[in-house]
Parts: structure tokens; sequence; C-alpha cells
């Protein structure tokens, strides 16, 4: 099974900050990876597709980056509706995979 | 537009069975492939099980394989998740998640709101 390790597992950031959460696979996904939200008893939202591809309606703060096993999720400007848990996910061979998340705190 | 209901959960003893249900709409069903997904209290995601558009080919994590069936019917939409020998380490809130594409896996688009099973005595 490929391994996904995030960090860091929690952040205090403020309103304006850049934030960045990285994601580390075990073995080589090419760009096979997604970054989901998910805000307190809500569903998770996909963020980013195919490492670095934004889902149609995210706002444009939100970056990926990366290619075989180390990617980015960046936020360039916090904003206080993006205080939330964030979850990497590999899906380029089963079983699919997730970071045990990070979770986005207000400073 | 796309709508993913899951129903079916609620509080089960160890060792018995549940079947979850997923009512999709707002898209062609029978064009994409479908996963569970869970989520324990307090815990991080875990993928559970996928489905290809026609049913041809299904994939379980280790720790269901043996006891969990997923299946699909195209003619009405809908998604499930047979649970047989339920567990405690079962209990979780189910997600009802499709795939972008109809075969392999390329991760989630849309979620459902999930629903809650609890396994104890």
């Amino acid at each position: 099974d490929i391994q996904m390790t995030q960090s860091p597992s929690s952040l205090s950031a403020s309103v304006g900050d850049r934030v960045t959460i990285t994601c580390r696979a075990s073995q080589g996904i090419r760009d096979d990876l997604g970054w989901y939200q998910q805000k307190p008893g809500k569903a998770p939202r996909r963020l980013i597709y195919a490492a670095s591809s934004l889902q149609s309606g995210v706002p444009s703060r939100f970056s990926g980056s990366g290619f075989g096993t180390e990617f980015t999720l960046t936020i360039s400007s916090l904003q206080p509706e993006d205080y939330a848990t964030y979850y990497c996910l590999q899906h380029n061979s089963y079983p699919l995979t997730f970071g045990g998340g990070t979770k986005v705190e207000i400073k | 537009q796309v709508q993913l209901v899951e129903s079916g959960g609620g509080v089960v003893q160890p060792g018995r069975s549940l079947r979850l249900s997923c009512a999709a709409s707002g898209f062609t069903f029978s064009s994409y492939g479908m996963h569970w997904v869970r989520q324990a209290p307090g815990k991080g995601l875990e993928w559970v099980a996928a489905i290809w558009y026609d049913g041809s080919n299904k994939y379980y994590v280790d720790s269901v394989k043996g006891r969990f069936t997923i299946s699909r019917d195209n003619s009405k939409n809908a998604l499930y998740l047979q649970m047989n020998s339920l567990r405690a380490e079962d209990s979780a809130l189910y997600y009802c998640a499709r795939d972008p594409r109809g075969s392999g896996w390329w991760g989630f688009d849309y979620w459902g709101q999930g629903t809650l099973v609890t396994v104890s005595s």
C-alpha cells in the first residue's frame, strides 16, 4: 500500500497568511493526487485534482504543486472561511489512501 | 445538480449486518465509478470500496475484504454497501462519493453528507 505522510498535522495562522501543507508518498504516484477540504460537520470537498488543477468553483488562492512523491497545497492569503482540515489523497493505485490531515486553526 | 444521499445507517450489534444505500441524481449514474469512504468519530478519512460504472470491477480496503460488498443498480441510480460481520472498528460516518470517471480510480469529485454506523453491544 502507498503511505501518504502529511505535514504538519496542525497549524495556527492568521488571516492573510500564506499557508503551505505537504504530502509525501511512499512511492512515486505521478500526479495522481488530490487535495480535499473538510469543515466540521460537513462532507469533504475537492479543491485540487491531478496535483495542480483547480477544481471548478474553488478560489484561486488555492494552488497545488508536485509530482512523483512530494506534493504541496498552498493557500496564498488565508481567509476566515479557510479554517478547516485538509487531506491529500493518492489515487495512483488501490487501495486509495489519504494523508492524516492538517487542521488549520485561527491564530 | 449532482446529489448523493446516503441512508441505512444505525446502531447494530457486533457480528450483525447492515446495508447502506446511496441515491444518486443530477447526473448519468451509469457512466461513473462510485466509492464508499468512511470517517470514524474525530478521525481522518479512509477509503473503503470502489465499483466501476458497470459493476464489472470492485475493490476493497483489506480491513473489509470478505465482509463488505459494494454493488450498484444503474436502473435505480443507486449504490449499496452490504456490511456483514460488523466490528466496533467499523463504526464511522460512511460517505458515498462519485469518481470523476467510469473506470479506474480518479479521486472523488462529489460527496454525499454521510450516514452514521455505530457498532455496539
